[in-house]
């Protein structure tokens, strides 16, 4: 069964980077798409970028330089790094697996993340 | 593309049938999915390429649409049912959601 599982710190100051890791069983990441969504308060969902079977990734323009996804094949994990944080990146941080390339087949359960001074 | 979903909130009981809709500002084809989200749970997709259930998903749960207006039909509720409820289009990038349609027990 493929699961996935975000951890990270709950709690980010504005400016710094907030970095988040998914770690994934019962599938290698080696294979597939994996993505990080994210849901605001309020419940507004955005696709934030994914990270190909290849390591390639792509990412939504409207973080522009602000994001990094990369991955550790050996730890089957991969990883979100935002930089520059304000308290609009308040939000909770899901990862998860593509079924048909663009849709989301498995998800983690999600960690909030608190953007606050 | 955005996508509009409506309604936003939804209040029925047990049995009923519901159904919700999911307007994009352009053609996504048929490229796009629905999602259910239950505190504590993760994630689950119920239907994509508009229509397709998913493995696992009642049968009770449909989907019907393509281009710019889809809609998901729940009928005959059960308790499991009420949920949160997301569309995604997945034709084009940046991938898009609605804004979600919360399911409650009347």
């Amino acid at each position: 069964e493929v699961q996935l599982q975000e951890s990270g710190p709950g709690l980010v100051k504005p400016s710094q980077s907030l970095s988040l890791t998914c770690s994934v069983t019962g599938y290698s990441i080696t294979s597939n798409y994996w993505g990080w969504i994210r849901k605001f308060p309020g419940n507004k969902m955005e696709w934030m970028g994914y990270i190909s079977y290849s390591g390639s990734t792509s990412y939504n323009p409207s973080l522009k330089s602000r994001i990094s996804i990369t991955r550790d094949t050996s730890k089957n994990q991969f990883f979100l790094q935002l930089n520059s944080v304000t308290t609009e990146d308040t939000a909770t941080y899901y990862c998860a697996r593509a079924g048909l390339p663009g849709s989301w087949r498995y998800w983690g359960q999600g960690v909030m993340v608190t953007v606050s001074s | 593309v955005q996508m509009t979903q409506s309604p936003s909130y939804l209040a029925a009981s047990p049995g009923e049938s519901v159904s919700i809709s999911c307007k994009a500002s352009k053609s996504i084809s048929n490229n796009l999915a629905w999602y259910q989200e239950k505190p504590g749970k993760a994630n689950k997709l119920l239907i994509h390429s508009g229509s397709t259930l998913q493995s696992g998903t009642p049968s009770r749960f449909s989907g019907s649409g393509s281009g710019t207006d889809f809609t998901l039909t729940i009928r005959s509720l059960e308790s499991e049912d009420f949920a949160v409820y997301y569309c995604q289009q997945y034709n084009e990038y940046p991938l898009t959601f609605g804004s979600g349609t919360k399911l409650e027990i009347k």
